[in-house]
């Protein structure tokens, strides 16, 4: 069965840079028609796609991250990572992350993380 | 402001029907399957429908998906307390490559 779990610092000072991973467990991060993915969800807000990982290092961002986002994998380990820059209050969020089925495979993301924490502040 | 629109909230008594709207564009549920997500209170959300209308394994038949054009319904039969969450619609969109989420809605069983 496959399983992803997110792990990071919890809280980042203001400027500093976010560092969060993923690690993938049950099958391959491989896997071919499947993205990775990073989801956030501010405190009583909704789902913000932040980007999308396939495992030969092609991504996708949210353009209104103003490329402070950046992903990365590790086949090795079966983990991939996201890195925010320049982090504000706003970035304070649950992170989440998932596996996504490509267009062709059926454009969906299942399943998902536990979800953690991330809190900007001083 | 979200590119896939639904509305804020819906509400309906036990065992009543009740549809979630999520409307779109060409470039997105014009072009690509959607998918549903159901978020319990203090969850992690979860993939209630995929490729428009069909169910993962668990999900019980009472959830039902379908799409039109550019524009998709989720329906939920014989609502149950248990189902008052959030969901969201999603999808790809072709032309901004980019994933889109529905701005979510809000089920409560009253």
């Amino acid at each position: 069965q496959l399983q992803l779990q997110e792990s990071g610092p919890g809280l980042v000072k203001p400027s500093e840079t976010l560092s969060l991973t993923c690690t993938v467990s049950g099958d391959s991060i491989n896997s071919g028609n499947y993205y990775w993915v990073w989801i956030r969800q501010p405190p009583g807000k909704g789902l913000e796609w932040i980007g999308s990982l396939f495992y030969t290092g092609n991504t996708y961002y949210n353009t209104s991250l103003k490329s402070r986002a950046t992903m990365s994998v590790d086949t090795s380990r079966n983990q991939f990572s996201l890195k925010l820059n320049s982090v504000t209050a706003a970035d304070t969020a649950v992170y989440y992350c998932a596996r996504q089925a490509t267009v062709i495979a059926g454009n969906w993301c299942d399943p998902w993380g536990q979800g953690t924490l991330l809190t900007v502040s001083s | 402001q979200s590119v896939l629109t639904q509305p804020p909230s819906v509400s309906a008594a036990p065992g009543q029907k009740v549809t979630i709207s999520c409307s779109g564009s060409s470039s997105n549920i014009g072009d690509n399957y959607v998918s549903w997500y159901q978020q319990l209170p203090g969850t992690a959300p979860k993939l209630l429908i995929y490729e428009n209308n069909k169910r993962p394994s668990g999900i019980p038949d009472r959830f039902s998906g379908s799409k039109s054009g550019t524009s998709a319904t989720l329906g939920i039969t014989g609502l149950q307390t248990g189902d008052e969450a959030d969901y969201y619609c999603g999808t790809w969109d072709s032309r901004l490559s980019a994933w889109m989420f529905g701005g979510g809605t809000r089920l409560t069983v009253l």
